[in-house]
């Protein structure tokens, strides 16, 4: 069955770029139909959307980050990454991948969820 | 965008039955069948339990269902058990092409 991972650094200097990727397995990103997505929760907190990605490449972005999220895919690689550029204390959470269905032009809930990575900001 | 409304906590006994509420806008889970709700345990990823207001996905208990009337959806657990002891968050698709989720709610099986 398809499976998602996360990985990437656990401590990010403030400033600095949080850079995360998902690795999809037991399925294809390029089979379409699905909203591959970052969300991400701050520690005790409830959950925030970050962002998708199509497999063709077409991106959504929650507006409240837009500003500093690029997500982009390596169907090659069958992986999805997350970049969040000038990170403050505030960006320390878990960040989840997931895949999103449904929806219009964005997910409409989802469905599949990896284990999530706490990201921690601190100098 | 503002966070879809939950309350905080909720409880109930073995065998019993629960409802949580979910109110948000005409522009998300009034405008919209895509709401979603998602139950987790500690330490847990979220797990989908309903999309698309009242459908469950394979393999979970037909104790959960979902519904929606107006600006509020809602999950009701029944015949609750133990292992329902969980936080539930439910999430709806708006108008702006964004993804808007609860606070969570926390339910605790006495």
């Amino acid at each position: 069955q398809v499976q998602l991972q996360e990985s990437g650094p656990g401590l990010v200097k403030p400033s600095q770029t949080l850079s995360l990727t998902c690795t999809v397995s037991g399925g294809s990103i390029s089979s379409g139909g699905y909203y591959w997505s970052w969300i991400r929760q701050h520690p005790g907190k409830g959950l925030e959307w970050i962002g998708y990605i199509y497999y063709s490449g077409s991106t959504y972005y929650n507006p409240s980050l837009k500003s500093r999220v690029t997500i982009s895919v390596d169907t090659s690689k069958n992986q999805f990454s997350l970049k969040l550029s000038s990170v403050t204390a505030a960006d320390t959470a878990v960040y989840y991948c997931a895949r999103g269905g449904g929806g219009y032009n964005s997910p409409g809930y989802f469905d599949l969820w990896g284990r999530g990575t706490l990201v921690t900001v601190s100098s | 965008q503002s966070a879809l409304t939950q309350p905080a906590s909720v409880s109930g006994s073995p065998g019993q039955s629960i409802t949580i509420s979910c109110t948000g806008t005409s522009s998300d889970v009034g405008g919209y069948n895509y709401v979603s709700w998602y139950q987790q345990h500690p330490g847990k990823a979220p797990k989908l339990m309903i999309y698309e207001v009242s459908n469950r996905p394979s393999g979970v208990s037909n104790r959960f269902s979902g519904s929606k009337s107006g600006n509020t959806a809602s999950l009701t657990i029944s015949g609750l058990q133990a292992e329902d002891e969980a936080d539930y968050y439910c999430s709806s698709y708006t108008s702006s092409s964004n993804v808007v989720f609860g606070g969570g709610t926390k339910l605790t099986v006495l």
